[in-house]
């Protein structure tokens, strides 16, 4: 059974036109994290929720917005996106109570700009 | 310097072989490491953590050697189904979180 759902698996999108990912999680973990890996690059973390409290990267571009109305939804949102945020985006959760805990991954949305 | 490196690959082995994968940090804080593996247009998913003590699960090993800030994997008996890309994951504490980041992977490809 997923665990951490992302929807949709594969995403189409226009230049500069907005996009929100989302990202479901039937864990009930307090860290709810965003990556983005684009082709043979490691997953870059882009932003991550300890419950309500948001932290972003220093290198997140302003364009990548974040929103966790609840324990169980985390959204990505890109306001205008560029060809150069095609990728996979990748959603993580954890239990956040001890750094030898695995994060879950979602199974991804790939991203394309057309 | 990158906050984790790996073998840059990739690796093509015969079935049955033996394979070791190298990973560095440069963090001295970190807490944790992992070794995760992703298949081609997947998400990673959790291999093997990694601790000071060593640890095996079947035909994978792992170590760390903090001193060295050295993690390693070693996998016997190569299995077609082995082909994938390794992810050495280091777990540092910022602040009040912990982040995991990600080495750039090792790709692994099982001939028969």
């Amino acid at each position: 059974d997923a665990m951490v759902i992302q929807n949709p698996r594969y995403q189409v999108t226009q230049f500069g036109k907005p996009v929100t990912l989302s990202c479901s999680q039937t864990l009930n973990h307090n860290v709810m994290y965003w990556y983005q890996q684009k082709s043979s690059q490691a997953p870059k973390l882009l932003f991550h929720y300890y419950d309500k409290d948001f932290n972003n990267e220093a290198d997140t571009p302003d364009n990548f917005q974040s929103r966790r109305p609840n324990t169980s939804f985390c959204f990505l949102d890109i306001r205008s996106p560029g060809l150069g945020d095609a990728a996979m985006y990748l959603c993580a959760t954890s239990t956040g109570d001890s750094p030898n805990q695995p994060q879950h991954f979602g199974d991804g949305t790939r991203l394309s700009i057309l | 310097r990158k906050e984790v490196e790996q073998d840059p690959g990739p690796f093509n082995v015969p079935e049955g072989a033996t394979v070791a994968f190298n990973c560095t940090y440069s963090n001295s804080a970190s807490q944790s490491f992992f070794w995760y593996r992703q298949d081609c247009r997947k998400e990673p998913k959790l291999l093997m953590s990694v601790y000071s003590s060593g640890n095996e699960d079947g035909r994978f090993t792992a170590q760390l050697n903090r001193a060295s800030q050295y993690i390693s994997l070693l996998i016997r008996d190569s299995k077609l189904s082995d082909s994938a890309t390794y992810l050495c994951v280091v777990n540092t504490r910022r602040g009040g979180y912990s982040t995991l980041t990600f080495g750039k992977g090792t790709m692994l490809l099982v001939s028969p």
